[in-house]
């Protein structure tokens, strides 16, 4: 059974500062890892994916996360935040049945 | 990527009645999946379903209080009965797709969700 660990429900940043959401899973086989956004009012968005292959992986509106097989880690990073990513951002994970688990979330707050 | 509507957005409903909740996927998808999100929380899967047959539901979960229908490859509905003020949450409807031939895994993608509100 696959789980996962968001660290943090709540993480605030000053705009232009780096953004860093922290994600460890718990999985018995290799686990296919992803960040989704939720943006008020909205459904999720998927905004990156590691299932195989480069470790680094990159999706949307200029984030990041990188699969640390050692660390049992996927953490979500930007270099500059932008007021535009305020949103709540769950990571999730699964495994060969496809079945998908999500964090608990965390919410991002992005300060003028 | 698949395109998910919901019907509807949100409701308001008094204790005591059912609303059923409509999922429409632009695609034929084999596995389609229900979930609560409660205000503030993450997310919560109710129940697969899969067309023709019976949906699978989750520990916690009842068909019973959460009847699933599923007739076609590209409609399901939820319906919420007997509602208390404790079943007022968001209510998402998502999709299994593999994003293209040849790939081992499936995404999942996101209705916009139903937002309701138990008095």
């Amino acid at each position: 059974a696959q789980s996962v660990t968001q660290l943090g429900s709540h993480v605030s940043v000053s705009e232009g500062a780096l953004v860093l959401l922290r994600c460890n899973y718990s999985s018995s086989v290799p686990p296919y890892l992803f960040w989704y956004v939720q943006y008020p009012n909205q459904g999720l968005q998927l905004l990156l994916k590691y299932t195989t292959g480069a470790t680094l992986v990159k999706g949307i509106n200029g984030f990041e996360a990188e699969f640390k097989k050692s660390e049992t880690s996927f953490h979500l990073t930007k270099p500059s935040a932008h007021m535009s990513d305020a949103a709540e951002y769950f990571c999730a994970v699964s495994g060969v049945n496809n079945d998908m688990r999500f964090g608990a979330g965390t919410r991002l707050t992005v300060k003028p | 990527s698949a395109v998910i509507s919901q019907k509807p957005s949100r409701d308001i409903c008094q204790r005591g009645t059912s609303l059923t909740i409509q999922c429409q996927v632009d695609s034929q998808v084999t596995m389609m999946f229900w979930y609560r999100q409660q205000p503030g929380q993450s997310l919560t899967l109710i129940a697969t379903a899969n067309q023709g047959s019976e949906a699978t539901y989750e520990s916690g979960f009842v068909i019973d209080k959460f009847p699933i229908s599923r007739p076609n490859l590209t409609f399901s509905t939820l319906t919420v009965s007997n509602m208390s003020p404790e079943d007022s949450s968001i209510y998402l409807c998502s999709v299994e797709d593999r994003p293209w031939t040849g790939e081992t895994y499936n995404e999942q993608f996101f209705g916009p969700g139903t937002r309701l509100t138990v008095l």
